[in-house]
Formats: C-alpha cells, sequence, structure tokens
C-alpha cells in the first residue's frame, strides 16, 4: 500500500520564490527520504531525516519531520529553472523497503 | 560510488512477446537490489528486491518475474507482455553506508503495444 502521500500534487512558482512541499504517512517509520526525478529520468536522493531528528539542511533544502503528526516537508528556497522536477519522499520501516509517494511536480519559471 | 546500468534505455514491444531487461551495478559488492515500475504521473510500485544471489521477493502478483544470476547483476522478465505492462522501470540500489538511502538507475521505458 502506498505510505507516503505528498501535496500538493503540483506546484508552480517564480524563480527566487520558495517551495514548499508536505509528505504524509501512515505507519512508523526508521527514517524518511526525499528523491528528485527530473521528466524521463532515474530518481537522485537529496536528503534523509531519520525517525530520532526533527529538522535537517542541505544547501537550499530544508527538510522538518513530526513524528506525531506523521508528516515532513520539503522546503526549496531560493529556487532556480532547474529545480524544475518531481519531489518524491519515501519511508522506510523495519525492513529494507522503501515506500514512496506519488510525488509533487514542481515547475519554476525563469 | 556506486554506479547502476540499464538497458535498454527505450524498448516497444509486442502483446504476448517476451521481456527482459538488465541491470548492473558498479562499486558495491553484495548489494541489496531493487526493481520498480513507474505509471505515467505516479509515484514508484516496489515489484521485486532481492538481497543476494538467487534470493528474490515478489511484491504484487503480476505478469512479471525477476532473477539474480549473479551478485551485481538483476533482471526482470516476462513471458508474455500485456498491455498494462508499459511504465517506466527503473532498478535501485541499496547504500548501507549512507543510512540507507537507494541508489537508482537510469531507468528504461517500456511501451507494450
Amino acid at each position: 500500500s502506498q505510505q507516503g502521500e505528498e501535496d500538493p500534487q503540483a506546484l508552480s512558482i517564480q524563480e527566487g520564490e520558495n517551495a514548499t512541499m508536505n509528505c504524509s504517512y501512515k505507519t512508523s517509520i526508521n527514517n524518511l527520504q526525499w528523491y528528485r526525478q527530473n521528466s524521463g529520468r532515474g530518481l537522485v536522493h537529496l536528503i534523509l531525516i531519520r525517525s530520532n531528528e526533527r529538522e535537517k539542511h542541505s544547501g537550499r533544502l530544508r527538510v522538518t519531520l513530526d513524528t506525531s503528526k506523521k508528516s515532513s516537508s520539503l522546503l526549496i528556497t531560493a529556487s532556480r529553472a532547474a529545480d524544475t522536477a518531481s519531489y518524491f519522499c519515501a519511508t522506510r520501516g523495519s525492513n529494507y523497503k522503501l515506500t514512496f509517494g506519488k510525488g509533487t511536480l514542481l515547475t519554476v519559471n525563469p | 560510488s556506486q554506479t547502476i546500468h540499464q538497458w535498454p534505455a527505450t524498448l516497444v514491444q509486442p502483446v504476448g512477446s517476451p521481456l527482459s531487461l538488465e541491470c548492473t551495478v558498479e562499486g558495491t559488492s553484495n548489494p541489496n537490489l531493487y526493481w520498480y515500475r513507474q505509471a505515467a504521473g505516479r509515484g514508484l510500485q516496489l515489484l521485486f528486491y532481492s538481497v543476494g544471489i538467487g534470493q528474490i521477493s515478489s511484491e504484487v502478483p503480476q505478469n512479471l518475474s525477476a532473477s539474480r544470476p549473479q551478485d551485481r547483476q538483476f533482471i526482470l522478465s516476462s513471458k508474455k507482455l500485456l498491455l498494462s505492462d508499459s511504465g517506466f522501470y527503473l532498478c535501485a540500489c541499496l547504500n548501507w553506508r549512507a543510512y540507507n538511502e537507494q541508489f537508482f538507475g537510469p531507468g528504461t521505458r517500456l511501451t507494450v503495444l
């Protein structure tokens, strides 16, 4: 069954603006990961946050995790046209499988 | 660093024909390997995963099968393709040293006509 669900399904912003995507999940997790996919390409790992962490930064990316609400958010600051892609959250439970959401399609207009 | 190769990159096959997609991994040994399918505009569906040679776990009943004849080779097959097998197939490898993030291959776009 689908674990992570991203929100919104699609997001269109202007270059320089911030983009926020949310992810909700249903069962307990070991960690939550965000991936990026350019059209027609494989996924690229962006950032991982463990269940005992609340916030993590990597460059222009900021991820938060609220295990009480079973939700996470990905913030991309000062967006660029090159950030246009689909973004997926994925959760890992007690095994070595990841469960992916359906993704958020981000379009950054120049 | 790990590198995942997939081929072919694109494939158009008639209904009822066989399928063989190959995935090979470089830069690691004894990896966990995964096959995902992504339908248009959808998330990733895990099809199979393997923790070692000859060890295959199937996640969903379907028209496909997987095999792992060598440590760093993972093959997705079908004896007779269905229209519903069309999609984007991605192979992935688990990175043990980075808290279980997955590395993905470039994918194979399969169209069944």
